[in-house]
């Protein structure tokens, strides 16, 4: 799978918008690129994915460049219940049952 | 999304001792599941894949002898940690992935084992 490559830590204000970058510049065609955090003490919950297109959920959007190399996940309104460690992690979509690998995230500290 | 617990959330227990940790999936069929280990202040290490009805697979500098899996339904994985030492002590969290949920994996909350 393709290594990613995210900043260590970012801050936030409380209702603005959260741009958490990340870099895949070996990604290969058929890898995906998945977004998961994880809360303080919590498992990893999955947030979203996509392939090429842009895509948006009831959680966030994920912005994929058109060559790929990198994306940025999206918080429209962050809230303080968005602290937390944000992982960016590319992998191929087909189901092989192999596992996901994380990196060391991004903290994202959302403060009023 | 797909619901995944785990059972107990937290467990303390003396050296020498083995403790099992349940993670099911509520409301999807698991044919794979995952068990990760994450100590403070570091991310997740996968430990271990398990297919249903199938033997694990470990990851290299885990030892399958003192972390026992079982998989024998596709909604229930167990985690055996036989004779447990006090570097045992970790946040304990396992996934599935399966029909229906093939493209991501779903997280169960985390077990902290605490070893005295």
């Amino acid at each position: 799978d393709a290594k990613t490559t995210q900043p260590p830590s970012m801050d936030c204000a409380e209702g603005r918008a959260a741009n958490l970058p990340c870099n895949h510049s070996t990604i290969s065609g058929n890898e995906y690129v998945y977004w998961y955090r994880q809360i303080h003490s919590q498992g990893p919950q999955y947030i979203i994915h996509g392939l090429k297109n842009n895509e948006t959920n009831e959680m966030a959007s994920l912005i994929i460049t058109e060559d790929r190399k990198s994306s940025t996940l999206i918080l429209p309104h962050a809230t303080l219940r968005d602290t937390a460690v944000y992982y960016c992690i590319v992998r191929a979509l087909l189901f092989s049952g192999t596992a996901l690998i994380f990196g060391k995230g991004t903290t994202l500290s959302v403060s009023s | 999304g797909a619901v995944v617990s785990q059972h107990p959330s937290w467990v303390i227990c003396k050296s020498g001792t083995s403790v099992k940790i349940e993670c099911r999936s509520l409301d999807f069929q698991a044919t794979t599941m995952f068990w990760y280990r994450q100590f403070p202040k570091q991310s997740l290490m996968l430990m271990a894949t398990s297919n249903e009805g199938s033997k694990a697979t470990y990851e290299q500098g885990v030892e399958k002898d003192k972390f026992l899996i079982n998989h024998a339904s596709l909604t229930l994985s167990t985690l055996t940690v036989t004779s447990a030492h006090p570097e045992d002590s970790s946040f304990y969290i396992c996934s599935g992935t399966g029909e229906g949920h093939k493209e991501t994996q779903y997280f169960g909350p985390g077990t902290r084992l605490l070893v005295l």
